[in-house]
């Protein structure tokens, strides 16, 4: 079955330190996505990548990293710097980048406190 | 800038028809998503609007007018199981990207 899957369900940390949350695909899809959604929100777009080995800021990049070293995979650092960490966290994929269209991982729900 | 209006909350009885509508504003444009996501889980896309006009899929359809720039879900003979949350999503060419960007969500409570 193809599809998208994300790691951990649930995720807690301390403040301070840096975690990194998975996400894999074998659509074969070039473009991955990954928003957050806090609660009663929409979903904001944090990163993206239209091809391996490149990857853009979103709209709210600031205190999170990307890595895009496998077509399949695209794991999210949040880092430190990152103010208000705790949310719902959203992984996509979409065949290219102006596919309208797009699947979702079942999310990570970080905690940090 | 972009910007996307929903009703945040819609109720409606099983069996009953309901509209879900979404304004627009965008610098660009190039379609309108719905997507369905049910509490704590993924969302998922129902269906997807490129030109003017209706387009049915099962017992959801979704409508759009450029000129207006709105558009609308409608579901009929609601389930219970059509309680989630709707969220359309416009096609927005940012930087040489055509990314989506989303609602804040109308969240739909069928009751029996």
């Amino acid at each position: 079955d193809g599809g998208i899957t994300q790691s951990p369900k649930y995720l807690f940390r301390k403040e301070g330190q840096n975690v990194t949350l998975s996400c894999e695909q074998n659509l074969n899809h070039d473009a991955m996505y990954w928003y957050r959604q806090d609660p009663g929100q929409g979903l904001r777009l944090i990163y993206y990548s239209q091809i391996v080995n490149d990857f853009q800021k979103g709209d709210i990049a600031e205190g999170y990293s990307v890595s895009r070293e496998k077509k399949e995979s695209f794991p999210l650092t949040v880092t430190s710097a990152q103010k208000n960490p705790t949310a719902f966290y959203l992984c996509a994929s979409s065949l290219t980048d102006g596919s309208h269209e797009q699947y979702f991982g079942p999310g990570t729900r970080l905690t940090v406190t | 800038g972009q910007s996307l209006e929903q009703p945040s909350e819609v109720t409606a009885v099983e069996g009953a028809i309901v509209q879900i509508n979404c304004t627009y504003q965008t610098s660009g444009f190039y379609g309108l998503s719905w997507y369905q996501q049910h509490d704590g889980g993924a969302p998922t896309f129902l269906s997807y609007n490129g030109l003017d006009g209706l387009e049915e899929t099962g017992r959801f359809s979704s409508f759009l007018s450029r000129s207006d720039s709105y558009g609308y879900l409608l579901l009929q003979e609601l389930q219970m199981k059509d309680s989630a949350s709707y969220f359309c999503a416009v096609r927005d060419r940012g930087t040489g990207f055509q990314k989506l960007v989303f609602g804040t969500g109308t969240r739909l409570l069928v009751s029996p």
